[in-house]
């Protein structure tokens, strides 16, 4: 089975201009997450959908930030205008369930990320 | 404070130690507690789930102190190939899709 798919994987772009990060979750897979990783803050989570639905937004930086996910198997996550602070690796995360005592199995499965560098 | 802190290392061990990581989380109701590798400029991927009765993967324990909120990993007989950034990640909300992970503590296997 292919796993999360993220494109695209390596964007170099100036700052001032819009970035769009794509994500195909794994299929049959109910939740969709958006993660940043840097050195400095580690893997901090940005957003999360279920059934399509945006569930927590509360750590998306600020207004520059906005994701969608239209259907089961697509979503975006933009930045505009782009600054040089958001230099990080995007990493999209596709889970089957919630995270619940009980559920030992599952797991967040994660995309290869977009390494994002804005110059 | 972070909601799940770990020491960053790094940890320089020779092949064949045991080394030990632990992690500590702040809040108290979090439900479910895992482990999971990161290799260099790679993507996360889950080591292993931490039970509340504690765990072993074959080299790999994981024990859970409620009462201390803190998790443990212990790598026995440690291979090059263990060589990587641990993370430690809480389910601080219960029921639902909010994983919370630790900055790492760093790993590195010398022959």
């Amino acid at each position: 089975d292919a796993g999360v798919i993220q494109s695209p994987r390596h964007e170099v772009t100036e700052m001032g201009q819009e970035v769009t990060l794509r994500c195909k979750p794994i299929s049959g897979h109910d939740y969709l997450f958006w993660y940043r990783q840097t050195m400095m803050r580690g893997l901090e989570l940005l957003i999360y959908f279920n059934n399509n639905v945006p569930i927590d937004d509360s750590g998306m930086p600020e207004d520059r930030f906005s994701a969608k996910m239209p259907n089961a198997s697509f979503s975006t996550l933009k930045i505009q205008p782009s600054e040089p602070r958001d230099s990080a690796v995007y990493f999209c995360a596709s889970s089957l369930r919630g995270f619940r005592e009980g559920y030992s199995g599952n797991t967040i499965y994660f995309g290869e990320g977009s390494w994002l560098t804005v110059v | 404070r972070k909601e799940v802190e770990q020491d960053p290392g790094p940890f320089n061990v020779p092949e064949g130690a045991t080394v030990a990581f632990n992690c500590t989380y702040s809040n108290s109701a979090s439900q479910s507690f895992f482990w999971y590798r990161q290799d260099c400029r790679k993507e996360p991927k889950l080591l292993m789930s931490v039970y509340s009765s504690g765990n072993e993967d074959g080299r790999f324990t994981a024990q859970l102190n409620r009462a201390s909120q803190y998790i443990s990993l212990l790598i026995r007989d440690s291979k090059l190939s263990d060589s990587a950034t641990y993370l430690c990640v809480v389910n601080t909300y219960g029921n639902t899709g909010k994983l919370i992970f630790g900055q790492g503590t760093t790993l590195q296997v010398k022959p």
